[in-house]
């Protein structure tokens, strides 16, 4: 079965200093993961995808990805943290679940980004 | 553009009242629909999702249901609501069949039941 595990609950970071957000997943066959992120009493933005190609993937807002298959992972970074950024962010993977749930996508249990002045 | 409406963005009801969420998308066409629920502000539990009209699929066993009576129209609706029922409602869309594609969410309903 697809899964996808975010390992940390929170993430601080100061201003200014890079950003790492831990992602790793399971999956049967090729992965097709995504980055959310979500503000307060609003829905989530998409960031940016992995589907095949370049293990580094850039996105919105300056984050980017690094896909890495030997470690199932695909955590998100940012090379200077912005207060701005303080938000919830979610890891997902596309469902290849034994009902052909292809549109589908399993989310971890999100990371709170916490950026300090 | 493609854009996502979702209503009301807050509702209290009582205990036993009937409930009807609705989320219409514009600017695209047999999009993938999904409700999804969001307790504390974490994860995401998904409730149904729809790849065309009529066509419904329900995740999780409850006393909620969801119909897709137009393409770009999906409604969350329940005749009895209960405490468990309180949370954010999400409503999502994407494209295509292969999973390529992102979701993309509308604001969410905060639904506090009383």
């Amino acid at each position: 079965a697809q899964s996808v595990a975010q390992p940390e609950d929170q993430v601080n970071v100061a201003e200014g200093n890079p950003l790492t957000v831990k992602c790793t997943y399971s999956v049967s066959g090729n992965p097709y993961l995504f980055w959310y992120v979500q503000y307060p009493n609003r829905g989530l933005q998409f960031l940016l995808k992995y589907i095949t190609g370049d293990n580094l993937v850039k996105g919105s807002y300056g984050f980017e990805a690094e896909f890495n298959k030997s470690q199932t992972s695909f955590h998100l970074k940012k090379p200077s943290a912005l207060v701005s950024d303080s938000a919830l962010y979610f890891c997902a993977v596309r469902d290849f679940g034994p009902s052909g749930g292809y549109n589908k996508l399993i989310f971890g249990a999100g990371t709170r980004l916490a950026v300090h002045p | 553009s493609q854009t996502i409406h979702q209503w009301p963005a807050t509702l209290v009801q009582p205990v036993g009242s009937p409930l009807s969420l609705e989320c219409t998308v514009e600017g695209t066409s047999n999009p993938n629909l999904y409700w999804y629920r969001q307790a504390a502000g974490r994860g995401l539990q998904l409730l149904f999702y729809s790849v065309g009209i009529g066509q419904i699929s329900s995740e999780v066993p409850q006393n909620l249901s969801a119909s897709r009576p137009q393409d770009r129209q999906f409604i969350l609706s329940s005749k009895k609501l209960l405490l468990s029922d309180s949370g954010f409602y999400l409503c999502a869309w994407s494209e295509g069949q292969g999973g390529l594609e992102p979701q993309h969410f509308g604001d969410g309903t905060r639904l506090s039941i009383l």
